[in-house]
């Protein structure tokens, strides 16, 4: 499968603290995404990225930010952690072709306290 | 905007019984489907994708997926299931445009658990 990391892979913090979530891919692929998954609600996108520097919100933007200065690179920061961004963290990616799926890390388990 | 739903949450089957995982979904546009599985502690992993043509999909693992267009449904099916297919399942539709940046929406999931 494309070789995506997602680091680290616990983290336990208190409310209030900076975090920042790491993705590094291996594919050279333009599209990286990030998700929270959450029981009963399936993966929700919180923000992508098309390219070097270019980011997008997705639905669950609130509260997080997201850098991409480097192809192989995808950074998720939560400012001041709270407890509800308690969660699991996906990264993935695609390449730029049409019909191509994404391609899933195996995911940061992020806890607030 | 699109939106996937995913008819059980849970699905409890004995080991070698068939099973169908039901998904439908809403666009108002052309779409690509999506299967996934995601085994305990793990990321999510391809199982079969629907882009045209024929609309029965088949998938690693023995699974196969039915897309129809006129009830906009791509369920899963298996004839025979095993104690390892035990995982949970996740549907997912993204436009077919690149303007939309392929972003996927996921149903909720479908926890199967194959029974011995």
């Amino acid at each position: 499968d494309a070789g995506i990391t997602q680091s680290p892979r616990h983290k336990v913090t208190e409310t209030g603290t900076p975090v920042t979530l790491r993705c590094h891919q291996t594919e050279n692929h333009r599209y990286m995404y990030w998700y929270r998954q959450d029981p009963g609600h399936g993966l929700r996108l919180i923000h992508y990225s098309y390219g070097v520097k270019d980011t997008d919100k997705g639905e669950v933007s609130d509260g997080y930010s997201v850098s991409r200065s480097k192809t192989e690179d995808f950074l998720l920061t939560l400012e001041s952690a709270t407890s509800s961004q308690t969660s699991v963290y996906f990264c993935a990616s695609r390449t730029g072709n049409s019909g191509q799926p994404q391609h899933f890390g195996d995911g940061t388990r992020l806890s607030i306290l | 905007a699109q939106s996937v739903t995913q008819l059980d949450s849970q699905v409890p089957v004995f080991e070698e019984a068939p099973v169908e995982l039901r998904c439908n979904y809403s666009s108002s546009v052309s779409v690509y489907l999506f299967w996934y599985v995601q085994y305990p502690n793990q990321g999510l992993q391809l199982l079969l994708k629907y882009l045209s043509g024929s609309t029965l999909v088949k998938g690693i693992n023995g699974f196969e997926a039915e897309f129809n267009k006129s009830q906009t449904s791509f369920h899963l099916r298996k004839p025979s299931v095993h104690i390892s297919d035990t995982a949970e399942y996740f549907c997912a539709v993204s436009s077919n445009s690149g303007g939309s940046n392929y972003k996927l929406t996921f149903g909720k999931g479908t926890l199967l658990t194959v029974n011995p």
